[in-house]
């Protein structure tokens, strides 16, 4: 299994500013790599996919980086929606594609 | 628009099964394969399990597929999540989700709202 680990675990940053958060996989998974966003209390919504593409309806100021173990996931002006909690997905290695432990965007 | 909806809440009793359905709109089932993720209380995202309602494939969880069928009714749309034995730690949100990541190199997208099971005695 791959293990795909995150961090940090809880980020703060203020309103406006930018955040940079962390993903690492266990082994190579090129570019197959996708972000979700879980707002409290919701289901997880796709942000990105195939580690830099935005899906549909995303804002620009969000920002995929990164191939094989390290991705990075950059949201330039943290809106308040934003405030959230945000996992990431290799899916190179079918069926099971797992997920990290996710990291807390807090103000 | 493309859409999941799950069906209600549920409370069962240890040892007891629970069904959750999945309903498409928006777009045959038979396109894209579905998962299933749950979520446990304050945790993350734990895959279960994968069907394609083309074929009638499915993948299991190594720790859930002595436990757990997948199905699809491809004449309603509707994908079925059926856990079986169950144990307070299932108590969980359970996700059905359109998985695009081979027809399209996406991820699951869209996402049902979620299902909550919660066993307890």
């Amino acid at each position: 299994e791959i293990v795909m680990t995150q961090s940090p675990a809880i980020l703060s940053v203020s309103p406006g500013e930018r955040a940079t958060l962390s993903c690492r996989a266990s082994q190579s998974v090129s570019i197959n790599l996708a972000w979700y966003r879980q707002k409290p209390g919701q289901a997880p919504r796709l942000l990105i996919y195939r580690a830099s593409t935005r899906a549909t309806g995303i804002p620009a100021r969000f920002s995929g980086s990164g191939s094989g173990t390290e991705f990075t996931l950059t949201i330039s002006s943290l809106q308040s929606e934003d405030f959230a909690v945000y996992y990431c997905q290799q899916y190179n290695k079918w069926p099971r594609y797992t997920f990290g432990q996710g990291t807390k965007l807090e103000i | 628009q493309v859409q999941l909806v799950q069906s209600g809440g549920e409370v069962k009793k240890p040892g007891a099964s629970v069904k959750v359905s999945c309903k498409a709109s928006g777009y045959s089932l038979t396109t894209y394969a579905i998962t299933w993720v749950r979520q446990a209380p304050g945790q993350g995202l734990e895959w279960m399990g994968w069907i394609s309602a083309f074929t009638g494939n499915t993948e299991y969880a190594v720790e859930l597929q002595d436990r757990l069928t997948l199905t699809a009714d491809t004449s309603t749309n509707t994908a079925y999540m059926e856990l079986r034995s169950l144990r307070s730690d299932d108590t969980a949100v359970y996700y059905c989700a359109r998985d695009t990541t081979v027809t399209t190199g996406g991820g699951y997208d869209p996402w049902g709202q979620g299902t909550l099971v919660t066993v307890s005695s």
